[in-house]
């Protein structure tokens, strides 16, 4: 059975930063990347970015480009979300989730097929 | 990056109607096509992936068609437990866009 973990809620000040770790268990880590999600209040799901944990490579939508940072230790089955300069905007529930990479040992690329279950992030001064 | 557009942003639809929500693609995705519904509060969870296959556990009501730019999600008959907010999104290859959703509620 495939779990992927979140951390906990956060509150932060406008222009510090929040780090979202996701805990994967029940799957093979090393033949999936990991997504992440978010979504405000009353809105849509936005894709951020990704990782592929075996190779340390990311890839990131071009508005959170520079400001954060996905990465993955393969040792924990971790990844992590890393967001700076938090404006009262990134108030969102932010999700994790699973994809099977291109060229992974079990095909690919794959859809976002587990998902965790959410860390809301509120900024607010 | 690809755009992904959804119509219509939503719908009212009696019990057992015929429901079909449309994706275009603004270029050729072949059928790197998944569909997420999410329920009001919920995680959102994968119902259709490659353009037309089915999650397991995914009733048969719900069916996928579609390659290249435009791509549908279909509900046979609608039931009450479907109400909930459906996305479509490319997984090939950079930006995994997602679509901006369609609300699907009881009439």
């Amino acid at each position: 059975q495939v779990h992927l973990v979140q951390s906990g809620a956060e509150v932060k000040k406008p222009g510090s930063s929040v780090k979202v770790s996701c805990k994967a268990s029940g799957g093979t880590f090393n033949i999936y990347g990991i997504s992440w999600v978010r979504q405000a209040p009353g809105q849509g799901l936005e894709w951020m970015g990704e990782v592929i944990p075996i190779f340390g490579t990311t890839n990131y939508a071009q508005r959170f480009q520079g400001r954060v940072t996905i990465n993955a230790d393969g040792s924990t089955g971790t990844a992590y979300m890393e967001m700076r300069s938090l404006r009262s905007e990134d108030t969102a529930v932010y999700y994790c989730s699973r994809f099977l990479f291109a060229g992974s040992a079990m095909g690919g690329p794959g859809p976002l097929d587990y998902w965790g279950q959410g860390t809301l992030v509120t900024v607010s001064s | 990056d690809i755009q992904m557009t959804q119509s219509p942003s939503s719908l009212s639809a009696s019990v057992g109607d015929r429901v079909t929500i449309t994706c275009r693609a603004s270029q050729d995705i072949s059928d790197y096509l998944a569909w997420y519904q999410q329920k009001p509060g919920k995680v959102p969870n994968l119902l259709i992936y490659t353009a037309s296959i089915l999650t397991s556990g995914v009733p048969s009501r719900f069916s996928g068609s579609g390659s290249g730019t435009e791509f549908t999600l279909t509900i046979s008959s609608l039931q009450p437990e479907d109400v909930a907010t459906y996305y479509c999104q490319d997984y090939n290859s950079g930006p995994r866009t997602f679509g901006q959703g369609t609300k699907v509620d009881i009439k």
